[in-house]
Parts: structure tokens; C-alpha cells; sequence
């Protein structure tokens, strides 16, 4: 049973333009979420998370929303650069295991085209 | 920010070996380190939690007999694949947990022949 889906494997976006990730939840009881960024035979970094009590965070070029009702989040990067090209991971947590234990997306693989 | 440190990056080795993968909090101390495991394009999967002089607790699925966690020291967790066999090819990430947020290792490739 997949919690954390992301149905799109792919995605590719002309440099400048805006890249929009997508990423759904089943489990009503996370309530914080991150995006993270991976290289080929790197481990993830850190991109940007929010709690289930905010419905946008902001940082930088990086925005995530959530919507709780429809159980949905997003990443939002603008303007798009060749260098964010990579697979990214949304996770998601709950109370009862804590931030440190998350589940993961299938991943989306970004391109940005030049 | 933190750093984690996995050791070796790329290994290969002959089927029913043993391989040891390690993973090091460099500029803090870690009393709870994951493992995590990726298949070629798919998602991580939490493999076990990894506590400071204590046992490592496994996710449903996971054979705790073949994938040995050893957390002894507050900076070092090793994870042990024993009597390797090529299905067990995968990308192992490690990470640990910094209040606030969660920090990866560089993943170490295992490749069984």
C-alpha cells in the first residue's frame, strides 16, 4: 500500500519557466512533509518541508503547498535552472513516529531543458 | 549543516559473501540512524531505525538475520549484508536524525555477482 504517491515519473520544463511537482497522500494522520532532491548515487537533500498547520511555505525559488482536504501537495520551482534537474522525493511523517520516520514518493525525475 | 558519511560508495562482490556498508555522523552525534534501501527507480524504503547500544528495529518485510544493523558508538552505524546474493543489488542510503531535520548519507551501491 502505497501512503505517498507521486504519479508522475517524469517531467521536463523549458529553463526559466516553472516546474510544478505533484504528490499525493492516503494517510490522514501526516501531518508534515518535505521535498527532497537526489543525484544518481548521491542520498537526498534537504529541500523544503511544511507542517500539516500551514498550507504554504516559501524559500527562495522553492514553494510547497498542501491541501489537506484533497490530500495533496506541491512543489513549486521558479524560475526552473538546468542545475535543478534531478529526481526529487516528496516524504511525509505523523505524531506517532515522528518527523525522523518518513515514508516516500516513487520520485519524479525533473529535466530542465535549456 | 550536518554531515553523514557512507563507506564504501560502490561495492562488488561474489555471491553468499558478507558486506559491510558504514555510516558516520561527522560533526555530531547521532543516537538514531535509518536505513534505507533503493530499487532502480522507485521510492526509499525504510529498512530499519538504528539505536545507540541498542537493537536495531525492522520494518515488516525486512530480514533482520540478513541485513545486520550494528549502532555502537553514537557516530557509527554499520549495516551488514550477510551471504549476499544478487537480488540484494541495491543503492543503501543511510540518514540521521538532526532535531529539525533529517540528514542522508551519500548511498553506497552494492552490486552481488
Amino acid at each position: 500500500d502505497q501512503q505517498v504517491k507521486q504519479n508522475s515519473p517524469s517531467l521536463s520544463v523549458q529553463e526559466g519557466r516553472i516546474s510544478i511537482l505533484n504528490c499525493d497522500y492516503t494517510n490522514s494522520m501526516f501531518d508534515y512533509f518535505l521535498w527532497y532532491k537526489k543525484y544518481p548515487a548521491e542520498g537526498p537533500t534537504f529541500l523544503i518541508s511544511i507542517s500539516s498547520i500551514k498550507d504554504k511555505n516559501e524559500d527562495g525559488r522553492f514553494t510547497v503547498f498542501l491541501n489537506k482536504s484533497a490530500k495533496h501537495l506541491s512543489l513549486h520551482i521558479v524560475p526552473s535552472q538546468p542545475g535543478d534537474s534531478a529526481v526529487y522525493f516528496c516524504a511525509a511523517s505523523d505524531r506517532v513516529q515522528g518527523a525522523q520516520k518518513l515514508v516516500f514518493g516513487q520520485g519524479t525525475r525533473l529535466t530542465i531543458n535549456p | 549543516g550536518a554531515v553523514v558519511s557512507q563507506h564504501p560508495s560502490w561495492v562488488i562482490c561474489k555471491s553468499g559473501t558478507s558486506v559491510k556498508i558504514e555510516c558516520r555522523s561527522l560533526d555530531f552525534q547521532a543516537t538514531t540512524m535509518f536505513w534505507y534501501r533503493q530499487f532502480p527507480k522507485q521510492s526509499l524504503m525504510l529498512m530499519a531505525t538504528s539505536n545507540e547500544g541498542s537493537k536495531a528495529t525492522y520494518e515488516q518485510g525486512v530480514e533482520k538475520d540478513k541485513f545486520l544493523i550494528n549502532h555502537a558508538s553514537l557516530t557509527l552505524s554499520t549495516l551488514t549484508v550477510t551471504s549476499a546474493h544478487p537480488e540484494d543489488s541495491s543503492f543503501y542510503i543511510c540518514s540521521a536524525w538532526v532535531p529539525g531535520e533529517l540528514f542522508f548519507g551519500e548511498g553506497s551501491r552494492l552490486t552481488v555477482l
